[in-house]
């Protein structure tokens, strides 16, 4: 079946410039997750959103970050006046929270902030 | 607060020759631990969960160990396709899962 999608594939905008990241979970998944990756480092949590809840945000690391998720499925990663330190690869993962944990990963957005 | 390191940061092999990924980790009320494999350019691909102390899980060349400190990742006669970065995660009581830097596996014909 269809995996977890995510576009654009890649992104370059100027400092100063809002984006706009978008994740297509596997269908059916009730718990979606977005990461950052910079070059070399490890995955940082960023927010987690499942079924109708409130979003846990406690990794966003200001508030130029937001991100929502529309009727439970696609998710929208949004953030402001972009830094230079804004640069890495953002990922998206799905699960079936129910019972089990184990995350489904797109391919992840490439952005650079030039 | 949690924490999850992995060691080496990078390692080289020659094709059959075994070897072990370590995956330290601190946290309080382990729900699973979780092992995953990355290409470059691609997402992390789910390999592993363990849930408690002495479970172990294999698939092909692989195999994942857990105690209540760490987890290994045991590879015998490796072969150049299971050259990738192979990730850690932990996920504890709270929703977030926490990553470590990964172990960069390199495996020469």
């Amino acid at each position: 079946g269809a995996g977890v999608s995510q576009s654009p594939s890649n992104k370059v905008t100027e400092k100063g410039k809002d984006v706009e990241l978008r994740c297509d979970p596997i269908s059916g998944h009730t718990a979606l997750y977005w990461y950052r990756q910079s070059l070399g480092q490890g995955l940082e949590f960023l927010i987690y959103f499942q079924g109708n809840s409130a979003p846990d945000k406690s990794g966003l690391p200001s508030d130029r970050f937001s991100a929502e998720r529309t009727g439970g499925s696609v998710s929208t990663l949004t953030i402001q006046r972009t830094q230079q330190e804004d640069s890495a690869v953002y990922l998206c993962a799905s699960s079936l929270v129910t019972g089990n944990y184990e995350q489904y990963f797109g391919p992840g957005t490439r952005l650079t902030v030039t | 607060e949690d924490q999850v390191t992995q060691s080496p940061e990078a390692l080289r092999l020659q094709e059959g020759e075994s070897s072990s990924l370590n995956c330290s980790y601190t946290v309080s009320g382990l729900r699973g631990l979780f092992w995953y494999r990355q290409d470059p350019g691609k997402g992390p691909e789910f390999l592993f969960t363990l849930y408690s102390a002495g479970e172990e899980k294999e698939k092909e060349r692989l195999k994942a160990t857990l105690t209540k400190k760490e987890s290994f990742l045991h590879i015998t006669a490796p072969k150049p396709e299971d050259s990738a970065t192979y990730l850690c995660a932990v996920q504890a009581g709270n929703n977030d899962m926490r990553f470590g830097a990964g172990t960069r596996l390199t495996v020469k014909p």
